[in-house]
Order: C-alpha cells, then structure tokens, then sequence
C-alpha cells in the first residue's frame, strides 16, 4: 500500500522564521505534490514535480520554495514564514501512469507562524 | 482556468438516510473527476474516480457518483449513511497536466 509521511506533525514559528517541511515516499511514484488547506479554500496546490531535481509552479507559490532531492523526498521552504503561511500543510504523491493517476496523501503538518 | 464548486459547506444527516453531496466543475473538455473523503486527523483518501463510459461510477464504502456532462456536475451520492461516514468530502478535477484543483469541500455530520 502507498506510503507518504511529513514531518514535522506541527511545527510552531515566529514571523520571519525559517522552516523546512519534509515528505518522503515509498511508492516508487514519479510525481509530488504540496499543498495547504485552509477554510473556504479547500487544498491549494503550491508546488509539484516528476522526479528528482524537477520543480512545476502551483497555483499559490509565492513565499515558498520546494525541492525534490531524490524521487522519494519532496521538501517545501519557508524562508521568511508570515502568519499568513498558517496553514495545514500536505504532501501528495502519483504515479506517473497516465493522467488518471490517484494521489496518495501524507496525514499533514499543521504549521503556526507567530 | 478550471474550477470547481462545492455550494454546501456543511450537510447535516440522520443515520439511515440517503445522501447527496453536489459538486460543479468549470472547464470546457471533459476533466478526469475525483472524489476524496478526510477523516479527522487523517490525509484525503480516494473514494471514486471517472472520466468516460458509464455516468454512474462506483466507489468505496457504498458510495456512487453520477457524471452529467450538460450539468457539468459530478454529485456524490449515498443510500444509507452510517455515523462513521462524517467526514470532509473534497470534489477534485484534473485535465491531464498533472495538476489538480480541488473544490473547498464538504464537511458531512451524521446524527443518531
């Protein structure tokens, strides 16, 4: 079955902090996803990518930097935290076999920026 | 740019009762359709998917949805729902780029 874990679980900053949220996967999938969730909003993808060294521009990337060191391990940075990066935060993986693919999501970092 | 609409944020049921969580998409082709359901504490799960043949796609857990390419609609349905069913419900499209776009979801309550 498909494994995706985050760390940290929670992760509490002050404003202009630096944070580094982690993602793994087992699943041998090509592609990764991050995205928040917040209220109204539903999930928000931020940033993806098909394989090591690969990054795509989400829908909401300002303020964050994401790289794929290794097909397994995604990792989203926040170089300069707001409070308005205070969100859930989740990783995603797919396989890369069409586009019907399903994703397989982390249980997410809840994130405070003070 | 594609979207999705879910218009009830919050649905309260009986136990027993039948269910329909409604969900439009914006997108002039036929998109490939999600349905992913949140427990508490949890990540999404897949409940269905779709993209062609028969309008009625089963999923997991007894529930179905129904495709309507004239009401670009993709509704979740339920015959029976059971207390364990309360969760947040989450529409998603996506049009083969890999990216996919999520509706705001649904958060179900089921009552004794």
């Amino acid at each position: 079955e498909a494994a995706v874990t985050q760390s940290p679980r929670n992760k509490v900053t002050v404003t202009g902090g630096n944070v580094t949220l982690s993602c793994r996967q087992t699943n041998s999938h090509n592609y990764m996803y991050w995205y928040r969730q917040d209220t109204g909003h539903g999930l928000r993808l931020i940033h993806y990518s098909y394989g090591a060294g690969n990054l795509q521009i989400g829908d909401v990337p300002d303020g964050y930097k994401a790289t794929r060191t290794t097909q397994e391990d995604f990792f989203l940075l926040l170089e300069l935290a707001s409070p308005s990066q205070t969100s859930l935060y989740f990783c995603a993986s797919s396989d890369a076999g069409g586009y019907y693919a399903e994703q397989f999501f982390g249980p997410g970092t809840r994130l405070t920026v003070l | 740019a594609q979207s999705v609409t879910q218009p009830d944020a919050r649905v309260t049921v009986s136990e027993g009762a039948s269910l329909q969580l409604r969900c439009k998409y914006s997108y002039s082709a036929t998109p490939y359709l999600f349905w992913y359901v949140q427990y508490p504490r949890q990540g999404l799960q897949l409940l269905l998917k779709y993209y062609s043949g028969d309008p009625v796609v089963q999923g997991v857990n007894g529930f179905e949805a129904e495709f309507s390419k004239s009401n670009s609609s993709f509704h979740l349905r339920k015959a029976s729902v059971h207390w364990s069913d309360s969760a947040v419900y989450f529409c998603a499209v996506t049009t083969g780029n890999y990216k996919y776009v999520f509706g705001a979801g649904t958060r179900l309550k089921v009552i004794a």
